[in-house]
């Protein structure tokens, strides 16, 4: 059974960095089959996808358009785990982070499987 | 951008009910990238429809889905108490890359 525990700091300052991390069981984070993202929650927004990364012989990364300027995935080969880094924060970053996965097929991303349980994040001094 | 819009926004029904929600596509989507979610409070969502119409593993067979283009539904055949929550259609475009989720249904009994 795939899980995903997600970890961070519920309280970051605005200007800084938001970082978090999604740590991997019982799957790899470079499986072939699979595409591993971030999607942000808020009553404002809604449902954001936020951006992907997936292994196929190489790292790829797509990041939506949003937060392309500041957002960064990174995968960790050897904790098998993936964090999400959202420079430059403000108040309008303030939402719940999920991380997930989605089940390719044919080599097309098909459906969103697997969820963290989400991490509460406010912008704030 | 493709936009998602659900309605009704909310839906109030009683016990063994059926409920119907819409989820419609500001244009055409292929149906293998059209999903439903089902989310309680403080939960993640949970997938219970793929490919607009398969259901999930361990989804009950009263909620289906059906649709193409850009109309698509889900239907809960029988409204039971633990279905309260919200209901999200999604959508992923691959070129551009896009994944975009509806406003939600919440429904109430």
């Amino acid at each position: 059974q795939v899980q995903l525990q997600q970890s961070g700091p519920g309280l970051v300052k605005p200007s800084q960095t938001l970082s978090l991390t999604c740590a991997i069981s019982g799957d790899s984070v470079s499986s072939n089959n699979v595409t591993w993202i971030w999607i942000r929650q808020s009553p404002s927004r809604g449902l954001e996808w936020l951006g992907r990364t997936y292994y196929r012989s190489d790292w790829y990364y797509d990041y939506g358009v949003s937060v392309k300027s500041r957002i960064a995935l990174n995968p960790d080969t050897s904790k098998n785990q993936i964090s999400l880094q959202l420079n430059s924060v403000s108040p309008e970053d303030t939402a719940v982070y999920y991380c997930a996965r989605v089940v390719t097929e044919t080599g097309k991303p098909y459906y969103i499987d697997v969820w963290g349980k989400g991490t509460t994040v406010t912008v704030s001094s | 951008e493709i936009v998602l819009t659900q309605s009704p926004v909310t839906l109030s029904l009683s016990p063994g009910e059926r409920a119907t929600l819409s989820c419609r596509a500001s244009q055409s989507i292929s149906n293998w990238f059209l999903s439903w979610f089902q989310q309680k409070p403080g939960q993640p969502p949970r997938l219970l429809i793929y490919g607009a119409s398969t259901r999930a593993t361990g989804i009950p067979d009263r909620f289906s889905g059906s649709g193409s283009g850009t109309d698509f539904t889900l239907t809960i055949s029988r409204l039971e108490p633990e279905d309260i929550a919200v209901y999200y259609c999604q959508q992923y475009r691959t070129s551009p890359l896009e994944v975009t989720f509806g406003g939600g249904t919440k429904v109430e009994i």
